[in-house]
């Protein structure tokens, strides 16, 4: 099974930062990947779609790259809405695979 | 609209059965695979299971295998999840889903299962 290693897991940072979310795949998913946004009591939320592929509506202040084993979810300007948990899923095999979550707190 | 709306939550005792549904409108049901992902108090996502569009085809995470079994009824809109021999663990908050196409994501709003004595 593919093995999904997320970090950091937790974070916290001011509005107006960049900050940048790392998944780390046990092997090559090629861009079967993508990002999730979840806030308390919500379900989640798609932003990043094949790895680098902006979900329709979504701020452009989000961005996903990286291929192969190792990804990236950048927010360029974190606003107060963002405070957040973020999830990267690899979709590559039959089985799914979630990273364990990186939270996004106000400092 | 579209809507996915879970139902069959509760309390069930350790090694009891439950049977969640999620009923499907406002997209063609029929033609998306679809999902369970379940998340633990206070934890991450989880990815449960996948059903084909026909249902032909069923995935597992190892940790449910032999125990649940996913299933749908394109011609009620409906996906379905079969859970036996319930533990402490599966205690969750169970989402059902349509996320393998890259433009669709449609989520429930989440059942609540209960695992405990």
């Amino acid at each position: 099974d593919i093995q999904m290693t997320q970090s950091p897991s937790s974070l916290s940072a001011s509005v107006g930062d960049r900050v940048t979310i790392t998944c780390r795949a046990s092997q090559g998913i090629r861009n079967d990947l993508g990002w999730y946004q979840q806030k308390p009591g919500k379900a989640p939320k798609r932003l990043i779609y094949a790895a680098s592929s902006l979900q329709s509506g979504v701020p452009s202040r989000f961005s996903g790259s990286g291929s192969g084993t190792e990804f990236t979810l950048t927010i360029s300007s974190l606003q107060p809405e963002d405070f957040a948990t973020y999830y990267c899923l690899q979709h590559n095999s039959y089985l799914w695979t979630f990273g364990q979550g990186t939270k996004v707190e106000i400092k | 609209e579209v809507q996915l709306v879970e139902s069959g939550g509760g309390l069930v005792q350790p090694g009891g059965s439950l049977r969640l549904s999620c009923a499907a409108s406002g997209f063609t049901f029929s033609s998306y695979w679809m999902s369970w992902v379940r998340q633990a108090p206070g934890k991450g996502l989880e990815w449960v299971a996948n059903i084909k569009q026909d249902g032909s085809e069923k995935y597992y995470v190892d940790s449910v295998k032999g125990r649940f079994t996913i299933s749908r009824d394109n011609a009620k809109n409906s996906l379905y999840l079969q859970m036996n021999s319930l533990r402490a663990e599966d205690t969750a908050v169970y989402y059902c889903a349509s996320l393998s196409n890259y433009f669709v994501d449609y989520w429930g709003q989440g059942t609540l299962v209960t695992v405990s004595s």
